[in-house]
């Protein structure tokens, strides 16, 4: 495998179920970051973890709850989500956001489309 | 309300001819400005950036020009090819915060 990977590729879930999205990546970097991408909109980041710390978390509802156990490996969990929650989910890694005087480069997995019914 | 903002949602441009797409920004704080490309089913994909003390950046057939008292920046596809098909993104990051915001896209399409 190389470069970041995501799992499941699609998702049907019903308001009351709890499942949980994966990411890992195979490119030694040390940040990760959760995006959602609803239609013709634009990318909203929702969290980023940094050297395994969470950094950001940008007013997201605790439905969504990330875990970083490791630099490589990066889950969002999710449960009692809503219709409007449905969206594509994606995983980006970069080097480290503490080193580049500008933003890194972020490299992208394929997303998780989710629909919640 | 959108800081970074991509007025077209999409464009159709002949093969062989020049694709520009349009990106405009409001926080006079960004300093740095990335294009990415992204093909239906997977992720998108680093395709060149500038930082604000330039006006321009070449890589091969891709050209970024910055305009930064208009605020505006535009990437120039020459010529274009029909795998450039795909939705581009532009994104900005400001020195204080490297949060990248992201514009809503521009679905480009190659005509043959």
């Amino acid at each position: 495998e190389t470069g970041v990977t995501q799992t499941p590729r699609h998702l049907v879930m019903g308001m009351t179920n709890k499942k949980s999205l994966k990411c890992e990546q195979h490119l030694g970097h040390n940040a990760m970051y959760w995006y959602k991408q609803s239609a013709k909109k634009p990318l909203e980041l929702m969290f980023v973890y940094n050297f395994k710390e969470q950094t950001e978390n940008n007013s997201v509802p605790s439905r969504f709850s990330p875990e970083c156990p490791n630099s490589s490996h990066l889950f969002l969990h999710l449960h009692t989500l809503q219709p409007e929650d449905s969206a594509l989910y994606l995983c980006a890694s970069s080097q480290d956001r503490r080193q580049s005087i500008y933003a890194d480069t972020q490299y992208f997995g394929p997303g998780t489309r989710l629909t919640v019914l | 309300d959108q800081q970074v903002k991509q007025n077209s949602p999409s464009l159709s441009v002949q093969e062989g001819r020049i694709s520009i797409l349009n990106c405009d920004y409001t926080n006079s704080m960004f300093d740095y400005f990335l294009w990415y490309k992204k093909y239906p089913a997977e992720g998108p994909t680093f395709l060149i950036s500038i930082s604000s003390i330039k006006d321009k950046n070449e890589d091969g057939r891709f050209t970024v020009f910055l305009n930064k008292s208009a605020k505006h920046l535009s990437l120039h596809i020459v010529p274009s090819q029909p795998g450039d098909s795909a939705v581009y993104f532009c994104a900005a990051s400001a020195d204080s915060n490297y949060q990248l915001i992201w514009g809503a896209g521009t679905k480009l399409i190659i005509k043959p």
